[in-house]
């Protein structure tokens, strides 16, 4: 069945660029996402990629897909203490159109 | 900013209580969807809905139920609450189908069953 991997944790400091990477299964997925939780809240959309692009960019976000690979990664450059939160990767999959989320990655920024 | 709500935000209870948790979402969207979230951050799809008199189970088997009488409002119930449905619940909406189909979510309720 489908599935979305990424690692559980990043710690930067401030300033520096984070990269969160995240694999997935489907290679029929038309669709790849990115959503930030802050604590005590939902999941916000970041960012979306259709899985005809390569790249996209969004002010401080950059979306990296390799389709051959099923790696999709998010690039936010000059971190800032405000991005931390949990980033979930996930995918437009299945039958039903629901999404299949990643199990998060916690990002760190140190001062 | 997305317009979906859940209420209560926190919620205590004890063993054997009957709850009903609340969304509610004013964008007309059609789709709505439970998420039960682990301590550990991991997302479970619990139930989803593509609209009125339409529910569905998730990748999660759950005690819950739900119904969807209104476009608006996607209420999820436990008949009887036990500890091991402690977990924070997420609600979402999104179009049938569109560019991206996006999923707003709402605030979040966290449950506690002692």
């Amino acid at each position: 069945g489908e599935d979305v991997e990424q690692s559980l944790f990043l710690s930067v400091r401030e300033g520096d660029s984070s990269v969160i990477n995240c694999t997935y299964t489907d290679s029929s997925s038309t669709y790849l996402y990115w959503y930030k939780q802050e604590p005590g809240a939902g999941l916000q959309l970041l960012t979306y990629i259709f899985s005809n692009m390569d790249m996209k960019q969004d002010q401080r976000l950059t979306v990296l897909l390799n389709k051959k690979d099923k790696h999709l990664s998010l690039r936010i450059a000059d971190t800032q203490t405000g991005d931390s939160a949990i980033y979930f990767c996930a995918e437009r999959g299945g039958s039903q159109g629901n999404l299949i989320f990643g199990k998060g990655t916690k990002l760190s920024v140190k001062p | 900013e997305a317009d979906i709500y859940q209420t209560p935000r926190y919620l205590v209870i004890g063993t054997g209580k009957k709850i009903t948790l609340e969304c509610s979402q004013t964008m007309g969207h059609d789709k709505m969807y439970w998420y039960q979230q682990d301590p550990g951050m991991e997302l479970h799809l619990i139930h989803y809905s593509y609209g009125v008199n339409s529910t569905e189970k998730g990748d999660l088997s759950s005690e819950s139920t739900v119904s969807r009488i209104r476009t608006e409002h996607f209420p999820l119930t436990l008949e009887s609450a036990r500890p091991s449905h402690t977990s924070q619940y997420l609600c979402a909406s999104s179009e049938l189908a569109g560019i991206g189909n996006e999923q707003f979510f709402g605030p979040g309720t966290r449950l506690t069953v002692l």
